[in-house]
């Protein structure tokens, strides 16, 4: 998992619930990155960080809130679960070198 | 406004052969490229990546070009092998206005290859 770890790894969520993806990394780098996966499309950036305190938006932050008060957690928050929610989410964190990113196993959320 | 484009969905090569992934993009900011594969149910893991800097990098059977004029890169592999099957992702990073990018990365849609023995 490349030092990555996301849990839960499948999700069932009704609309309107609430819910925190949780993503720990065991490197101790200071960048980390929330990324969605809609079928049939590539990776889009949600939120990221650059140190603990330190967060900002992606390219579809809207529905979804981050927080890094350490390191190595940097956990994601559905506040109000919409239907267009569903997709699979990737953690990464990044490795120090070339602009590369270690990703984790993903969370597959499926809203209804 | 999609910035990285992968217009091939699917392709498919026999083993032994080689494997041409094509990817375009729009933004002149990009100075980063990076290739992903991605195995079903697994996050996407790092191939290979190139400079804006140069045409070409190599790594075993893995070769990125880099033609900075038609804002496109390729990936080629040589020789396929059944193990290449996966979904490839082209991906691009940008210097942002402080001359750091923070290492966000923006995505094709990836492309299914898949190698029949």
């Amino acid at each position: 998992n490349a030092g990555v770890t996301q849990t839960p790894k499948f999700r069932i969520l009704k609309i309107g619930q609430s819910m925190t993806l949780q993503c720990t990394q065991d490197m101790n780098h200071n960048y980390m990155y929330w990324y969605r996966q809609d079928p049939g499309m590539g990776l889009k950036l949600i939120y990221y960080s650059v140190g603990a305190g330190i967060t900002d938006k992606g390219e579809v932050p809207n529905g979804y809130n981050v927080s890094r008060s350490t390191t190595e957690d940097f956990p994601l928050r559905l506040e109000l679960a919409a239907p267009s929610q569903t997709s699979v989410y990737f953690c990464a964190r990044f490795s120090g070198r070339d602009h590369e990113q270690y990703f984790g196993p993903g969370t597959r959320l499926t809203v209804t | 406004d999609q910035q990285v484009k992968q217009n091939s969905p699917s392709l498919s090569v026999q083993e032994g052969r080689i494997s041409i992934l094509n990817c375009d993009y729009t933004n002149s900011m990009f100075d980063y490229f990076l290739w992903y594969k991605k195995y079903p149910a697994e996050g996407p893991t790092f191939l290979i990546s190139i400079s804006s800097i140069k045409d070409k990098n190599e790594d075993g059977r893995f070769t990125v070009f880099l033609n900075k004029s038609a804002k496109h890169l390729s990936l080629h592999i040589v020789p396929s092998q059944p193990g290449d099957s996966a979904v490839y992702f082209c991906a691009a990073s940008a210097r942002g206005l402080r001359g750091t990018s923070y290492g966000k990365l923006t995505f094709g849609q990836g492309t299914i290859l898949t190698v029949h023995p």
